[in-house]
């Protein structure tokens, strides 16, 4: 099983700040890996996938890096409805597909 | 508009059982793969089990293999969650994803979520 370790564990910025989280995975994952939000109380919601493509509709701030083992993902200039929780996704060796443990993104 | 609704949460005791429902509706349920992802309270997610879109493929976690069943009817446009030998663990937040078309794995749509509570 592929095990992902997200870092840091609470990310504190502000608002009009950039934020960079990252992922690590325990082996490679190609480009295999996306990024989610969940915001509170709400479900996840699908940012990047395939590293670095934005989902439909996923403003420009957002951006996604990396391949193999270390991915970041980039908010450039934060807004008041980006401060959520985010999650990493490997589906590149599955079964299971597997999150990271999250980062929490605060101000 | 896509829309995943998931109902059948509840409280029960160890031991029991308990029976998830998604209802899918927006688009052509018979053509995606969906998945069931759990978050116990404060937790992170959890994926837990994976169908094919015509049930040849069925995929379980480890902490739910020989437990849960999942399953699909295309006819009604819903997906199962059969949960049995329910433990306190299992206690969570249970989520049904459809997964893109575009790329296996991925999941674009998520419903707000059915919350088990097992405990005595």
């Amino acid at each position: 099983e592929i095990v992902l370790t997200q870092s840091p564990a609470t990310l504190s910025v502000s608002p009009g700040e950039r934020a960079t989280l990252s992922c690590r995975a325990s082996q490679s994952v190609s480009s295999n890996l996306a990024w989610y939000q969940q915001r509170p109380g709400q479900a996840p919601r699908l940012l990047i996938y395939g590293a670095y493509i934005r989902a439909t509709g996923i403003p420009a701030r957002f951006s996604g890096s990396g391949s193999g083992t270390e991915f970041t993902l980039t908010i450039s200039s934060l807004q008041s409805e980006d401060f959520a929780v985010y999650y990493c996704q490997q589906y590149n060796n599955w079964p299971p597909y597997t999150f990271g443990q999250g980062t929490k993104l605060e101000i | 508009e896509v829309q995943l609704v998931e109902s059948g949460g509840d409280l029960v005791e160890p031991g029991g059982s308990l029976r998830l429902s998604c209802a899918a509706s927006g688009f052509n349920f018979n053509n995606y793969n969906m998945n069931w992802v759990r978050q116990a309270p404060g937790k992170g997610l959890e994926w837990i089990a994976y169908i094919s879109f015509n049930s040849a493929m069925i995929y379980y976690a480890d902490s739910v293999k020989g437990r849960f069943t999942i399953s699909r009817d295309n006819a009604k446009n819903s997906v199962y969650l059969q949960m049995n030998s329910l433990r306190a663990e299992d206690t969570a937040v249970y989520y049904c994803a459809r997964n893109t078309t575009l790329v296996r794995g991925v999941s674009d749509y998520w419903g707000q979520g059915t919350l088990v509570t097992v405990s005595s």
